[in-house]
């Protein structure tokens, strides 16, 4: 069964800083990875999508890397603002395209 | 098209009561799905759907709750007899069966509370 953990749990920092985000898995047979964010009490905000021929995608000042065959992911935030802060989930996809959670990073990024 | 809507986004229901939650994908995507999330936790999921066939079912999903997709465009997720342990926010997300892309997307969910 496939198992996400993301570490930290919940990460506070000071505006301006560059901060990673890991995502790690145990079955390294995936399809793709996505990386959501999710405001308080909000749905899930689609980030980024690394399919599993891809090493990394950039879309603005995220950049998500994938690591199939030691079972890593990490988002990249450059120039962190106040507004970055949420809840970031990043989510496996297998051949079924069945997703499967971790239990999200806290982020605030204080001014 | 907007994007995925759930309906209603608040619930407030009494233990016992049944409740009913409406799904409308992203049009063109044949790919539905339903997961839980409690506070504080990552989504868990329920059930999918792709066009009208379940195809699969969690065993988080009891035998009251249970989810329909009758023409392959939007879903219901029904719980009956509702319990405390119900609270939670459902979440629901359509992804297209495309030969590149299987990105998902999520409407802003409905937040059940059981009093």
């Amino acid at each position: 069964k496939q198992e996400v953990t993301q570490i930290p749990a919940a990460l506070s920092v000071p505006e301006g800083e560059n901060l990673v985000l890991n995502c790690s898995f145990t079955d390294s047979a995936i399809y793709n990875l996505q990386w959501f964010r999710q405001d308080p009490g909000k749905g899930l905000t689609s980030l980024l999508l690394i399919q599993s021929s891809q090493r990394e995608q950039t879309s603005g000042r995220l950049n998500a890397s994938l690591d199939k065959s030691s079972g890593r992911s990490t988002l990249y935030i450059a120039a962190s603002q106040p507004g970055d802060s949420a809840t970031y989930l990043c989510a496996v996809i297998d051949a079924g395209n069945m997703l499967t959670f971790g239990g999200g990073t806290r982020l605030m990024v204080k001014p | 098209d907007t994007g995925v809507s759930q309906n209603p986004r608040h619930k407030i229901t009494k233990r016992g009561q049944n409740v009913t939650f409406r799904c409308d994908p992203i049009s063109e995507h044949n790919r539905l799905y339903w997961y839980r999330q409690t506070l504080g936790q990552g989504p868990e999921f329920l059930t999918y759907f792709q066009n009208e066939a379940q195809l699969e079912k969690s065993r988080l999903l009891s035998d009251r709750f249970s989810a329909e997709r009758p023409k392959g465009s939007f879903s219901t997720l029904e719980i009956q007899r509702t319990e405390q342990g119900d609270s939670a926010m459902y979440l629901c997300a359509s992804s297209s069966r495309g030969a590149v892309s299987t990105e998902a997307f999520f409407g802003q969910g409905t937040r059940l509370t059981v009093v």
